[in-house]
């Protein structure tokens, strides 16, 4: 099974909520990506954890906080979004952690986030 | 540093025609390669990597890429499209730190 799911699927939030987008992966994999997707573009990283410690933050502004609870799950809590933060937010994961270069990273389906 | 580039932002093909979708990679050590495919509000989907045990890499899908390091080049092509392969390619590149680093893109139409 090389599954990775994601939910919610869809959120709408409004600039002052707090939300958060769960990622869930039962491969045993080391490593979690969080990326974000804006229409058209290629996938651009934002978060990876390996090992269950944060390991890459690519500068990515404050009001995105990723959190690893344990090896299965990854969230990323939102709050004070802007408009030009809806985009689609994919998780990922992969087998060997961060050194494994030529481990196969597994997309989930993405949350499609809104921001009004 | 690791790059990749795709050459071409949308490829329209007729359904049975062959398939090439052009990726040139940048890299200071042996690359990893990957494809991979997205369709509409879909997550991303592997289709093959290279990582360096063979120049002919198949995939799913009857798709299949090879590796020319004289041309730093990773083409996939497929040798007739399906009405069904119609989505967007992101060649990658694996980074110093584990990371993936995607290409732009390419879309790929298949007209009837």
């Amino acid at each position: 099974d090389t599954e990775v799911t994601q939910t919610p699927k869809h959120l709408v939030m409004g600039m002052t909520n707090k939300k958060s987008l769960k990622c869930e992966q039962h491969m045993g994999h080391r490593a979690m990506y969080w990326y974000k997707q804006k229409a058209k573009k290629p996938p651009e990283l934002m978060f990876v954890y390996s090992y269950e410690k944060l390991s890459i933050n690519e500068s990515v502004p404050s009001r995105f906080s990723p959190e690893c609870p344990n090896s299965s799950l990854l969230n990323l809590h939102l709050h004070a979004l802007q408009p030009e933060d809806s985009a689609l937010y994919l998780c990922a994961s992969s087998q060997a952690g961060t050194s494994g270069r030529s481990d196969t990273q597994y997309f989930g389906p993405g949350t499609r986030l809104t921001v009004l | 540093a690791q790059s990749v580039t795709q050459l071409g932002s949308h490829v329209s093909v007729s359904e049975g025609a062959l398939v090439l979708l052009r990726c040139n990679y940048s890299s200071s050590v042996p690359p990893y390669l990957f494809w991979y495919v997205q369709y509409p509000n879909q997550g991303l989907q592997l289709l093959l990597k290279y990582t360096s045990a063979a120049t002919l890499v198949k995939g799913i899908n009857g798709f299949e890429a090879e590796f020319k390091k004289s041309e730093t080049s990773f083409h996939l092509t497929k040798p007739s499209a399906h009405m069904s392969d119609a989505a967007e390619y992101f060649c990658a590149v694996k980074g110093s730190q584990g990371n993936l680093i995607f290409g732009k893109g390419t879309k790929l139409s298949v007209k009837p």
